[in-house]
């Protein structure tokens, strides 16, 4: 079985600080990791994925993401935020068929 | 390209009344999803389609939710009736393919139907 742990239900840093946002995951087989954002009253878009490669994976809006397989984890990263960053974030990772999400991260931006 | 549309945004009934959200993915699509959005929470998936079959359904309350789509193209999932705790989003997805390589399983969401149930 897969699950998803996002381990900060908030987060709130000023503009132009750097943010992580943290995501691990546990699962008996290999799969892919997606982060999503979700703005108010709006459904979730994709941010970036990794499916194979370079563990190092660029998104929009400037977030990257890190795949460490022994650390499970797949931590996302924007060295300095915007108003605009302001959202809920979703990790998730399916091993190829259904998705399985995190509770999220809400980023709040500090002017 | 047109994105994954809901309809309607909103609605408001109450308890033990019946309701319908309708959902149309993008063309081409042949997986679809269902997700349940509780307040502070992530999407629980309800239902998946491929094409017009059940993929997966085993988190759908049937004794309430049910949910068709026909031609494989458009969706509907409804709720009778409908209790204080089915308040959430909904949230209808789609993509390309369904498989075990990941490609082309990048899933595409609608805005949502936000459900509230007095």
């Amino acid at each position: 079985a897969q699950s998803v742990t996002q381990l900060d239900s908030q987060v709130p840093v000023f503009e132009e600080a750097p943010v992580e946002l943290r995501c691990n995951y546990s699962s008996s087989v290999s799969v892919y990791l997606f982060w999503y954002v979700q703005y108010p009253n709006q459904g979730l878009q994709l941010l970036l994925k990794y499916l194979s490669g370079s563990t190092l994976v660029k998104g929009i809006n400037g977030f990257e993401a890190e795949f460490n397989k022994s650390q499970t984890s797949f931590h996302l990263r924007k060295p300095s935020v915007h108003i605009s960053d302001t959202a809920e974030y979703f990790c998730a990772v399916t091993p190829g068929n259904q998705f399985y999400f995190g509770t999220g991260t809400s980023l709040t931006v500090i002017p | 390209e047109a994105g994954v549309a809901q309809s309607p945004r909103y609605k408001i009934i109450e308890k033990r009344q019946s309701v319908a959200f309708w959902c149309n993915p993008i063309s081409g699509h042949a997986t679809l999803y269902w997700y349940q959005q509780i307040l502070g929470q992530g999407p629980k998936l309800l239902i998946q389609f491929q094409n017009n079959g059940v993929v997966d359904d085993s988190q759908l309350p049937k004794d309430r939710f049910s949910a068709e789509r026909l031609k494989g193209v458009d969706s509907t999932l409804k709720i009778q009736p409908a209790k204080l705790e089915d308040s959430a989003v909904y949230l209808c997805a789609s993509s390309l393919i369904l498989g075990t390589s990941g490609r082309g399983n990048e899933q595409f969401f609608g805005p949502g139907t936000r459900l509230t149930v007095l």
